[in-house]
């Protein structure tokens, strides 16, 4: 079935400094990736949809300058966190759909620690 | 805007007991409608869906009814088994391929 190949799984980082997260859709073309955050025993919310090729769309809320969203071929999307701080520390997922047949495929998440 | 409600957990079973997670929604036209399973430091997998009023999903002994009427998609299986103990959310998205809006999960324990 599809996969998509979320990495690092997890990472500690030191405040101000930046994390890149990649995600990538390993035998399926992925025209939009969307991306998630999500706290301890809480729901997954959604922080901005990505299309290939194009600039993301931002929830409220997110600030786009910090979460940085780069969509540059179907099989690849990144999400920097730039100049992180503790309360970034989180949980993030990020989803494919497929060009195809519009499914959802998640990655398996990046667990996120600003120290 | 779309939301999903789910019944609070954790819900906590003997093995072999019957689950039923309760799900409803609020949405404009005619959204699909997803459960998805969450284990531990991991991912969310689908666990089933239905695009339609009336569809029954149903995967891995776990079913679900897409019910118009009472805007509601709740989860059941006959026997669950330790093995299922995971955080179960309800999502649904209003065309496909579009984004998800996820219910608050449910956490269920199963005790051997």
């Amino acid at each position: 079935g599809a996969v998509v190949s979320q990495h690092p799984s997890w990472v500690i980082c030191k405040s101000g400094t930046s994390v890149k997260i990649e995600c990538r859709s390993l035998d399926f073309q992925a025209t939009t990736m969307f991306w998630y955050r999500q706290f301890p025993k809480q729901s997954l919310m959604l922080m901005a949809t990505s299309n290939e090729g194009s600039k993301a769309t931002y929830e409220q809320g997110v600030e786009k300058d910090k979460f940085l969203i780069n969509h540059a071929s179907l099989t690849l999307s990144t999400l920097t966190v730039t100049s992180a701080h503790p309360e970034d520390s989180s949980f993030y997922i990020c989803s494919a759909r497929d060009r195809v047949d519009y499914g959802y495929t998640f990655g398996s998440g990046t667990r996120l620690t600003v120290v | 805007g779309d939301s999903v409600t789910q019944m609070e957990g954790p819900v906590t079973l003997s093995e072999e007991a019957c689950l039923t997670i309760n799900c409803t929604y609020t949405a404009t036209g005619y959204p699909s409608l997803f459960w998805y399973v969450q284990y531990p430091g991991e991912g969310l997998q689908l666990l089933l869906k239905a695009t339609k009023a009336d569809d029954k999903g149903s995967n891995k002994g776990f079913e679900a009814t897409y019910r118009k009427e009472t805007t509601s998609f709740h989860l059941e299986k006959g026997s669950v088994q330790v093995s299922d103990s995971a955080v179960y959310f309800c999502a649904l998205s209003d065309r496909p391929g579009n984004k998800l809006v996820f219910g608050a999960g449910t956490i269920l324990r199963v005790k051997s």
